[in-house]
């Protein structure tokens, strides 16, 4: 069965580094996600991604962070200058079409900023 | 703005007992529904959904979910749990105007079965 792929699985960066999370959507799927999730916290959403373009984002996502699908199978997450506040387990998730469809979700990156 | 409650922040049974997860929303229009899991090192994955008809909806491994309109609940239940059910269930929900949209999720129950 297809699923959502992330890498890396864990990453530790130091505060103000660049990161980049990778994802590879399920091949036919159209619309694509980034949620994370703090520890102990809920699943926030963060942001989706369709048509080539951002369709919405949440309060989180401002101007450090970033997405991108630069080729036909990958979707990037990239944060600018980690803060610490930007530990957490972040996923990604794709969807085949809206309607009567459901979003398939990565096994997560856990990301650590010292 | 939309929100998701989860009553139990974690439930302890023994095998073969009963569960029911409480979920509740909150949210005007209309909704699609779902539960989630997230077995011990795995990703999530999609236990039920529901997006119209029959409020009674039957997902995988024997869980089902009931949507009552009037209490905006959506709550998962199961007959006879087993220990391989051990795992973390999160109720969400996007609103149904906007079907490609986010997901709002619950805060999660672990769910520990005792041998």
């Amino acid at each position: 069965e297809p699923e959502v792929t992330q890498t890396p699985s864990h990453q530790v960066t130091q505060m103000g580094q660049e990161v980049i999370l990778r994802c590879v959507p399920i091949s036919n799927h159209l619309y694509f996600y980034w949620y994370r999730q703090i520890l102990g916290q809920k699943v926030e959403f963060l942001v989706s991604f369709y048509n080539n373009e951002i369709s919405e984002k949440s309060e989180i996502f401002d101007d450090q962070f970033s997405v991108e699908r630069p080729d036909g199978s990958n979707f990037t997450l990239k944060i600018r200058s980690t803060k610490l506040e930007d530990s957490a387990m972040y996923f990604c998730a794709s969807m085949r079409l809206a309607g009567v469809y459901e979003q398939y979700f990565g096994p997560g990156t856990r990301l650590t900023v010292t | 703005a939309q929100s998701v409650s989860q009553h139990n922040h974690h439930v302890i049974l023994s095998e073969a007992a009963s569960l029911e997860l409480g979920c509740n929303y909150s949210y005007g229009g209309t909704v699609n529904l779902f539960w989630y899991v997230q077995y011990p090192g795995q990703h999530l994955q999609l236990l039920l959904k529901y997006f119209s008809g029959d409020p009674l909806v039957k997902g995988i491994k024997g869980f089902e979910a009931e949507f009552i309109k009037s209490k905006f609940s959506f709550n998962l239940r199961k007959p006879s749990v087993q220990w391989s059910d051990t795992a973390e269930y999160f109720c969400a929900v996007n609103a149904n105007y906007n079907q490609g949209g986010k997901l709002i999720f619950g805060q999660g129950t672990e769910l520990s079965v005792k041998p």
